[in-house]
C-alpha cells in the first residue's frame, strides 16, 4: 500500500516561471516530510524538509507548504531554472521511525 | 572520498552469476539502507542496518543477501537473480536518534540481469 503519492509523473515549465510539485500522504502518523532531487546517473540529494509543527519552510528559491488536514504538501520553485530539471521525490516519516516512505517522483523539465 | 560511495556503478550479470554490490559511507552515520528503484516506481526499502544490526528486511527474496561488517560498509550479495531484478540499487546512510530523518544517498548501481 503506497502511503505517499505523487500523482503528476511529469511537469514542464518555462524558465523563470514557478514550478509547483504536489504530494499526498495517507498515514496520519507521518510528521516529517522531505523533498529529494535526483539527476540521471546520480543518487537522490536532499533538498528541503518540513516538520508537522510548521506549515511552511523556505530555503532560497524552494518553499515547501504543508496542509496537515488535507494530508498534502507541495514544493514551489521560484524562479525555475534549467538546472532544476530533474526528478523530485517526496518522502515522509513518523516520529522516531528511521524509515522513509517515498513517492514515485515527478520529472520536472524547465524549458529555456 | 566524501558522502556515500557505491561500486560498481554499472553491473551486467547472468542469472547464474554471483556478484556483490558495495557501499561505503564517510559521514560517521550509524544506520545504512539498501533501496531498489525501478522505473516510475517509488524507492523500495530492502534492508536497514542500525549499529550493524539488521533491523528491517522487507520481504526481500533470499537471492539478495546483505552484509554489514561495520558501521561504514554495507554489501549486497546477489545470486541467481531474475531479469525482473534489473533496477537501480541505492545505498543510503543516516544518523538515527536525531529529530530529522534525512538520509544521504550514494549514486547507485545500475544492475542489468540477462
Amino acid at each position: 500500500d503506497q502511503q505517499v503519492k505523487q500523482n503528476s509523473p511529469s511537469l514542464s515549465v518555462q524558465e523563470g516561471r514557478i514550478s509547483i510539485l504536489n504530494c499526498d500522504y495517507t498515514n496520519s502518523m507521518f510528521d516529517y516530510f522531505l523533498w529529494y532531487k535526483k539527476y540521471p546517473a546520480e543518487g537522490p540529494t536532499f533538498l528541503i524538509s518540513i516538520s508537522s509543527i510548521k506549515d511552511k519552510n523556505e530555503d532560497g528559491r524552494f518553499t515547501v507548504f504543508l496542509n496537515k488536514s488535507a494530508k498534502h504538501l507541495s514544493l514551489h520553485i521560484v524562479p525555475s531554472q534549467p538546472g532544476d530539471s530533474a526528478v523530485y521525490f517526496c518522502a515522509a516519516s513518523a516520529l522516531g521511525d528511521y524509515k522513509l516512505s517515498f513517492g514515485a517522483g515527478t520529472t520536472v523539465t524547465v524549458r529555456a | 572520498e566524501t558522502g556515500v560511495t557505491q561500486t560498481p556503478r554499472h553491473l551486467v550479470m547472468g542469472m547464474t552469476n554471483k556478484k556483490s554490490l558495495k557501499c561505503e559511507q564517510h559521514l560517521g552515520h550509524n544506520a545504512m539502507y539498501w533501496y531498489k528503484q525501478s522505473a516510475k516506481k517509488p524507492l523500495e526499502l530492502m534492508f536497514v542496518y542500525s549499529l550493524e544490526e539488521r533491523v528491517e528486511n522487507n520481504s526481500v527474496p533470499s537471492r539478495f543477501s546483505p552484509e554489514c561488517p561495520n558501521s561504514s560498509h554495507l554489501f549486497l550479495h546477489l545470486h541467481t537473480l531474475q531479469p525482473e531484478d534489473s533496477a537501480l540499487y541505492l545505498c543510503a546512510s543516516s544518523q538515527q536518534g536525531l529529530a530529522t530523518n534525512e538520509q544521504f544517498f550514494g549514486p547507485g548501481t545500475r544492475l542489468t540481469v540477462l
